[in-house]
């Protein structure tokens, strides 16, 4: 079983609509967490970043951290084609010196 | 410059060639990493920096990877006798901070360098 578990996909929704984007882990240790976007052929961009349990809003995006589930998700409202690409979950221990990223999930939002 | 700056984009080696991947951080950050990705998967952690001493090789995957950050800025990563398993995409992230600080602190990736082993 790898550490950090994301379904490949892909995921592809109408423009508009709402997306999750989950990941599940296995190692509790693990405090930080991040949310990555990847453009074919480009390296990852990161979108958000959360210490600890908890929700974090930033415009369209919501990152939510569920400890106790060892469960993380990303919500995008109002989605766009812009949005289509390879979505990247990854999470340290409290003094990683190094991210455990998930597969990715890639995301195709349809016009 | 504005962001991380990896050179070269593409390189094809034939298997046995030795290889450099170079990269350059966003001026002043302290911690410099290097990832693999496969095709398909996401990166996987090889080596970090903190300044010039490399604090974590533990994700080199033989004694065939090398690197170094002789000044504390530009990386390079050196791939000898190159196999055909080698073949993935070599990502450097730069951060300001490092890790253990306590607050935020996300990476910057370059674009990485796509190596094909023929």
């Amino acid at each position: 079983q790898k550490e950090v578990e994301q379904d490949p996909g892909p995921l592809s929704v109408p423009e508009g609509a709402i997306v999750s984007l989950n990941c599940t882990y296995s190692n509790s240790a693990f405090q930080y967490f991040m949310w990555y976007r990847q453009y074919s052929r480009k390296g990852p961009e990161l979108l958000m970043y959360t210490y600890s349990s908890g929700n974090k809003e930033d415009g369209r995006f919501t990152a939510q951290v569920d400890k106790s589930s060892k469960y993380i998700s990303l919500f995008i409202r109002d989605s766009q084609p812009s949005d289509s690409a390879t979505y990247l979950c990854a999470m340290s221990g409290d003094y990683g010196q190094n991210f455990v990223f998930g597969p990715g999930t890639r995301l195709s939002v349809l016009p | 410059g504005a962001g991380v700056s990896q050179s070269p984009r593409y390189k094809v080696a034939k298997r046995g060639q030795d290889v450099a991947l170079r990269c350059d951080p966003i001026s002043g950050h302290v911690s410099l990493f290097w990832y693999q990705q496969a095709l398909g998967q996401g990166p996987e952690f090889l080596t970090y920096f903190q300044n010039e001493a490399q604090l974590d090789k533990s994700g080199l995957p033989s004694d065939r990877f090398f690197a170094e950050r002789p000044e504390g800025s530009v990386s390079t990563l050196k791939i000898q006798r190159t196999q055909q398993e080698d073949s993935a995409v070599y990502l450097c992230a730069s951060s300001l901070t490092f890790p253990g600080q306590g607050q935020s602190y996300g990476y910057t990736f370059g674009s990485g360098t796509r190596l094909t082993v023929v």
